[in-house]
């Protein structure tokens, strides 16, 4: 079965650092994958997804994610963290055949000033 | 706004009392899902269905049923809540049942069972 798994329940940066959250998956198949960010009392929202093609996958308030299959990885990266982007993200992964995403468990980011 | 619509937004249940989440969408998509969110657990999928008409069970089914009431519309419901029930519970929707989709959330209900 399809997992995901982030790394670092909790990341903490500065404004203007860079901001880097970490995604793996598990699957022989390279799968469809999706970040998604939750603010405070929402709903989750797309954030970028990567299906085919280019392995660099830039996606919306600058954030982009690069597939590395001989990583299995998907790790989401901003070059300058602002207040805003305070909130919480979700690595998710969609096999080939698999009927639904799996999510990660998310990830908390804090952006100090 | 097109999307996905939820109600309530927040609700407190006694132990044994049941009550249906409901969920609309207007983007004509095919597939809905029901997810709960936990801390620390991500999000869980309770029960989907890739179509109108028909419902699967998710990773975490128990205490819970589902109806998808036609194509925009699928309702979850809890017979006899439990404080195990208590959760933010996500609605989602996707245009077809294929893995290059990600999903459209709804803004979730607060639930608390006490």
């Amino acid at each position: 079965a399809q997992s995901v798994t982030q790394l670092g329940s909790h990341v903490s940066v500065s404004e203007g650092a860079l901001v880097l959250l970490r995604c793996n998956y598990s699957s022989s198949v390279p799968p469809y994958l999706f970040w998604y960010v939750q603010y405070p009392n929402q709903g989750l929202q797309l954030l970028l997804k990567y299906t085919t093609g280019a392995t660099l996958v830039k996606g919306i308030n600058g954030f982009e994610a690069e597939f590395k299959k001989s990583e299995t990885s998907f790790h989401l990266t901003k070059p300058s963290a602002h207040m805003s982007d305070a909130a919480e993200y979700f690595c998710a992964a969609r096999s080939g055949s698999a009927r639904q995403l799996t999510f990660g468990s998310g990830t908390q980011l804090t952006v100090l000033p | 706004n097109a999307g996905v619509t939820q109600t309530p937004k927040f609700q407190v249940l006694k132990t044994g009392q049941s009550m249906t989440l409901q969920c609309a969408q207007d983007m004509n998509h095919n597939s809905m899902y029901w997810y709960r969110q936990d801390p620390g657990m991500g999000l869980r999928l309770i029960y989907y269905s890739a179509s109108e008409g028909t419902t699967d069970k998710g990773e975490v089914p128990n205490g819970y049923n589902v109806s998808r009431l036609n194509k925009r519309e699928f309702s979850l419901r809890l017979e006899s809540a439990a404080p195990s029930q208590t959760s933010v519970y996500f609605c989602a929707s996707s245009e077809l049942e294929v893995s290059g989709y990600g999903y459209t959330f709804g803004s979730g209900t607060r639930l608390t069972v006490v």
